[in-house]
């Protein structure tokens, strides 16, 4: 079975420039994660999704971060514009809302801002 | 709010036992778990234990939970030079997102 897919799994870009994660969680989970790591905050959750409903965003550090998920199969966490702190790893990760909860992680996204 | 907390670091020598311990203050969890992450990689569920139970044995994993305390430990037996990951401890907050540890570097050598 596929696991969460994430792409792209790197990249690097300019300040000021636009970046645009996705991923596509596992199939039949109806929630879905985005996560961001980084040495100095470790994992800090950023938004999650039931349903494709956005449940709680308090973790989006400002408004230049965004995400969507339009369809149960797909999810996009935008950065309008990117700075250099918010180069991190993003992961997004998928689960079956209720019962053990277990949260099954993509490989991330490994994002550099110059 | 949930709070999880973990040491930083441990080292240990190939062979011997790894202890890495865990505190959260949500005592209304029904699971929780252990992730690892090697180097360059998402997380990996490890396992999990039950709230109503005390201990969970898999291979040379073993979980302890201490419910009173809000105390989780996770052991591993005969540690290896590819055990050397992060391992996070995790437990559900609102039924519904898990929150995660610090996250403990665990560092084996020959």
């Amino acid at each position: 079975d596929a696991g969460v897919i994430q792409s792209p799994r790197h990249e690097v870009t300019e300040m000021g420039q636009e970046v645009t994660l996705r991923c596509k969680p596992i199939s039949g989970h109806n929630s879905l994660f985005w996560y961001r790591q980084t040495m100095m905050r470790g994992l800090e959750l950023l938004i999650y999704f039931n349903n494709n409903v956005p449940i709680d965003d308090s973790g989006m550090p400002e408004d230049r971060f965004s995400a969507k998920m339009p369809n149960a199969s797909f999810s996009t966490l935008k950065i309008q514009p990117s700075e250099p702190r918010d180069s991190a790893v993003y992961f997004c990760a998928s689960s079956v809302r209720g019962g053990k909860n277990t949260i099954y992680f993509g490989e991330g996204s490994w994002l550099t801002v110059v | 709010g949930e709070d999880v907390e973990q040491s930083l670091f441990l080292s240990v020598r190939e062979g011997d036992s790894s202890v890495i311990n865990c505190t959260y203050t949500d005592s209304s969890s029904t699971y929780l778990y252990w992730y690892k992450q090697e180097p360059g990689a998402g997380l990996q569920l490890l396992t999990y234990i039950f709230s109503n139970m005390d201990m969970k044995q898999d291979q040379r994993l073993t979980v302890l939970l201490n419910k009173k305390d809000k105390h989780l430990s996770l052991r591993i037996a005969d540690t290896q030079t590819g055990d050397s990951a992060i391992y996070f401890c995790a437990g559900p907050y609102n039924t519904d997102k898990l929150i995660f540890g610090t996250g403990t570097r665990l560092q084996v050598f020959p």
